[in-house]
């Protein structure tokens, strides 16, 4: 089963809603990491959230974290076409050295 | 700033050929990966290298090989390609194993096999 879990596969929405991600993950983390993947691009980190942080902003994104029910949301408001793009939420499995992507969300921003 | 880069972008071969894609990163990171792209199944790990001439195994590695000559360097092989086969290899750097650092991302090389 996968170690880390967007709950959706895919979303729609108009330009200027706001919208939300949804992650969960089964392993005791120092870190969650969410990452963007653009058509035609490689996947971009947006923000690293520490497990002592509840919260964490970088402009229009913020991104929480819950470690009691193993979850993050990342949240988008004023979303703009040019946020399509595949979302991807990524944990540290420290049994394996390795980080562990979700299978990612799709967000289609629509004019 | 750095960048990724990963060629050749687009590489197209037939079953059971031998095929190499290389990356090359001027972060001065320590840390590479590669990672297999497929669709709906998110990214799954083949390799990674935390130095020059070290080589770690991930989820995905049986049916590749890769090679850590360089620290800027990590190229990843295709032992015997199959048939039908498509997919998007992904080239990252990482200063630190990842844990609690940034993987950067190469645009990636996608394979098709006729």
């Amino acid at each position: 089963s996968q170690l880390a879990e967007e709950n959706l596969w895919a979303l729609s929405v108009h330009e200027g809603e706001s919208v939300t991600v949804n992650c969960s993950y089964k392993t005791s983390i120092t870190a969650l990491q969410w990452y963007r993947q653009k058509s035609g691009e490689g996947p971009a980190q947006l923000i690293l959230i520490r497990s002592n942080e509840r919260e964490k902003r970088n402009g229009r994104l913020r991104a929480t974290l819950d470690t009691s029910s193993q979850s993050s949301s990342l949240s988008i408001t004023a979303t703009r076409c040019e946020d399509t793009a595949v979302y991807f939420c990524a944990v540290y499995d420290s049994g394996y050295n390795k980080l562990t992507f979700g299978k990612g969300t799709v967000l289609l921003v629509s004019p | 700033g750095g960048i990724i880069t990963q060629t050749p972008k687009f590489l197209i071969g037939q079953e059971g050929q031998k095929l190499t894609l290389k990356c090359q990163q001027n972060f001065n990171h320590d840390t590479m990966y590669w990672y297999r792209q497929d669709s709906g199944k998110g990214l799954r790990l083949i390799y990674y290298s935390i130095t020059e001439n070290d080589l770690q195994k991930g989820d995905l590695s049986e049916g590749y090989d890769a090679s850590r000559e360089k620290k800027s360097s990590f190229s990843l092989t295709v032992t015997s390609a199959q048939k039908n086969e498509m997919a998007v290899f992904l080239c990252a750097s990482s200063m630190d194993r990842g844990n609690t650092g940034q993987l950067y991302f190469g645009e990636g090389s996608k394979l098709t096999v006729l």
